[in-house]
């Protein structure tokens, strides 16, 4: 059975402060690896990953992807109040249906 | 902004009555999507559609069908809504160009079956 997993389920940091959250996967047919922030609303498309070791950056967060050991990272240096939101990873499956699977979700919460 | 929306935004039924979510987009996007959220299960697929009139279940489709009789409507129905139906459907579209699977999500509904 495919399935993508996340940790930690939530954290709890300090404004400034640097996390790194991590998404493992056992999917038969891997296409891709996406990102998404949810912020009490509609999930947003963050990054999309289909290489390894070829980081994808925006500002402050970055992610990376390892096919070999099937994970990803997303990290987040100097971390903001309004980075507080659930970080969702998600594997596209391959074929012609963008099939998504998702982790849990991490709860990221940033304390000023 | 992607142009989803979704109908209605929250609804309150009972058990043993039939539901129907609509998600509606402007995109002109050719896959359309109904996911479930549920606390500790991220997001679930319930089922998918590639085209009108072409749509395919998800992980979780037992209790739920779905119809696309236009290319910028997707209907999830509940036949017999349960309790553990109680959730929040985010409807989402893609246009699969190439090596591309952004998916755009609606602002979701959130239903309660009592």
């Amino acid at each position: 059975e495919d399935k993508v997993v996340q940790s930690p389920l939530s954290l709890v940091v300090h404004e400034g402060d640097t996390v790194t959250l991590n998404c493992s996967y056992e999917v038969t047919n891997f296409r891709s690896l996406l990102w998404y922030k949810q912020e009490k609303k509609a999930p947003t498309f963050l990054f999309m990953l289909t290489s390894s070791g070829i980081e994808k950056k925006s500002g402050r967060l970055s992610s990376i992807l390892d096919k070999k050991e099937l994970f990803s990272i997303l990290n987040i240096t100097a971390t903001q109040t309004g980075d507080s939101a659930v970080y969702l990873c998600a594997v596209e499956v391959a074929g012609n249906t963008g099939k998504l699977i998702f982790g849990q979700g991490t709860t990221l919460q940033v304390k000023p | 902004d992607a142009g989803i929306t979704q109908s209605p935004r929250h609804k309150v039924t009972e058990t043993g009555t039939p539901v129907t979510l609509r998600c509606h987009q402007t995109e002109n996007h050719r896959y359309m999507y109904w996911y479930r959220q549920d606390p500790g299960h991220g997001l679930r697929l319930i089922h998918y559609s590639y085209g009108v009139k072409d749509t395919d279940k998800g992980e979780v489709s037992d209790g739920y069908s779905v119809s696309r009789s236009k290319t910028e409507d997707f209907l999830l129905t509940l036949e017999s809504a349960t309790s553990s139906q109680t959730s929040v459907y985010f409807c989402a579209i893609s246009e699969m160009q190439g090596a591309i699977n952004e998916q755009f999500f609606g602002p979701g509904t959130r239903l309660t079956v009592l």
